[in-house]
């Protein structure tokens, strides 16, 4: 693994479904940034960690949940999927929060709610 | 509220100079990055800038004044490579990112 990894790389989801999609990186970052990127908007901070066994919410948070078991996991999870998270999100890391450090970007994962 | 302005596309000629301008307000101002995105694929870092002025690195500047709110990046010798989107994000006084909705850049021979 070089650099941060997204799985599944898409997914069509049927409405109501549970579904996590996974980041993993091998940089040792402390902080991790689950992102959604719609047609016509920017990027939009859905949650964030700034250290393992912290999490905190982003601008857009609600129906998404996420957790930090360790440094290099950092899973979200749709707990009812809705079309309106119909959309592509990309998981991000830094070396570490609250600085100017560079975000890395993960390949992304394209995610079709019906 | 925060709010970053860039160009929704833009076109521009193979070997020329391009200028992509951005405007933000936001809460605070801890920096002003610009990232590439090419079709399909993550955002990359291209620049980062706190201070006013120019920086410059290779083909692409970068350019910031704080009191104007106002950045741009500057392309020199269009590839067709750089066909991408070109992404604007202000750092806030939390130290979130702020994103522009981006630049779509497209190059024509």
């Amino acid at each position: 693994i070089a650099g941060i990894t997204q799985a599944p790389t898409s997914q069509i989801l049927a409405a109501g479904r549970r579904m996590t999609l996974r980041c993993t990186q091998d940089m040792r970052h402390n902080a991790m940034y689950w992102y959604r990127q719609d047609l016509g908007l920017g990027l939009r901070l859905i949650h964030y960690s700034n250290t393992a066994g912290t999490t905190g919410k982003g601008e857009v948070p609600d129906g998404y949940s996420v957790s930090r078991a360790n440094t290099d996991d950092f899973p979200l999870t749709l707990a009812s999927a809705v079309p309106s998270q119909t959309s592509v999100y990309f998981c991000a890391s830094s070396d570490s929060e609250g600085s100017t450090d560079t975000q890395y970007f993960g390949p992304g994962t394209r995610l079709t709610v019906l | 509220g925060q709010n970053i302005d860039q160009p929704t596309e833009m076109t521009a000629t193979e070997g020329a100079i391009v200028q992509i301008n951005c405007t933000y307000q936001t809460s605070g101002f801890n920096g002003l990055f610009w990232y590439q995105q090419h079709a399909g694929e993550a955002p990359t870092f291209l620049s980062y800038n706190v201070l006013d002025g120019l920086e410059e690195k290779g083909r692409f500047s970068s350019f910031l004044s704080r009191s104007k709110g106002y950045s741009y990046l500057l392309l020199k010798e269009l590839q067709m490579k750089d066909s991408a989107s070109y992404l604007c994000a202000a750092l806030d006084s939390n130290y979130q990112l702020i994103w522009g909705a981006g630049t779509k850049l497209i190059i024509k021979p």
